[in-house]
């Protein structure tokens, strides 16, 4: 089956810096990585994804880029905002549009 | 419009009982999964369905078992609760097409095994 790694496992950024989080996957028959944040206490929900015939992909503060090559994507935030501390999971697919999904990266914005 | 909806939202079970958690979507989608969720471990997959009448294993299915008898509901059963069940389970669906396989989440349930 698929296997992600996510790294680093807690970051911590002043607000207003820009946060960098990588993930690794080892199927290279997978075709779509998504993000999703988790706060606290509540559900995961996705924030963006991005799909194997792209290579970067933009929404707002936002980017995920994807090097199929090396087998890793990126997750980009800009000018961090205490809103977004939360955990964030990377996934991929793998047979029978199941996700394999990284253990999680807490991030923490500092005021 | 609901999404993915799940109940209970809380349990406390006793070691040896058994129970079922309820999954159900009003967005007509084919796929559904159930995941747990344990600190420092991410989402695993327990069973999933793609479609109605189908289940199969996930990444760790042993201590639970599942049932898709209608398209928009999709059961996970604990047979004989264990304290290593301890968890937040979640639910979630999909269109289960190439093109749409976004995963919808429901709430979660916070299950404990005593």
């Amino acid at each position: 089956g698929e296997n992600v790694e996510q790294h680093p496992s807690t970051l911590s950024v002043q607000e207003g810096d820009s946060a960098v989080i990588k993930c690794t996957y080892s199927d290279s028959a997978s075709n779509y990585f998504p993000w999703y944040k988790q706060e606290l206490g509540k559900r995961p929900q996705l924030i963006i994804d991005i799909r194997s015939n792209v290579g970067e992909k933009k929404d707002q503060r936002i980017a995920v880029t994807l090097n199929k090559t090396a087998k890793h994507f990126s997750l980009h935030i800009t000018e961090t905002q205490p809103e977004d501390s939360a955990v964030y999971f990377c996934a991929a697919t793998y047979g029978n549009n199941r996700l394999a999904f990284g253990k999680g990266n807490q991030v923490v914005v500092i005021p | 419009n609901a999404g993915v909806t799940q109940t209970p939202k809380f349990r406390v079970l006793k070691t040896g009982q058994s129970m079922t958690l309820l999954c159900a979507q009003d967005m007509n989608h084919e796929y559904m999964y159930w995941y747990r969720q344990d600190p420092g471990m991410g989402l695993r997959l327990i069973h999933y369905s793609v479609g109605e009448g189908t289940t199969a294993k996930g990444e760790v299915p042993d201590g639970y078992n599942v049932s898709r008898l209608k398209k928009q509901n999709f059961l996970l059963g604990l047979e004989s609760a264990a304290p290593s069940q301890t968890s937040v389970y979640f639910c979630a669906s999909s269109p289960g097409t190439a093109a749409k396989n976004i995963q919808y989440f429901g709430a979660g349930t916070r299950l404990s095994v005593l």
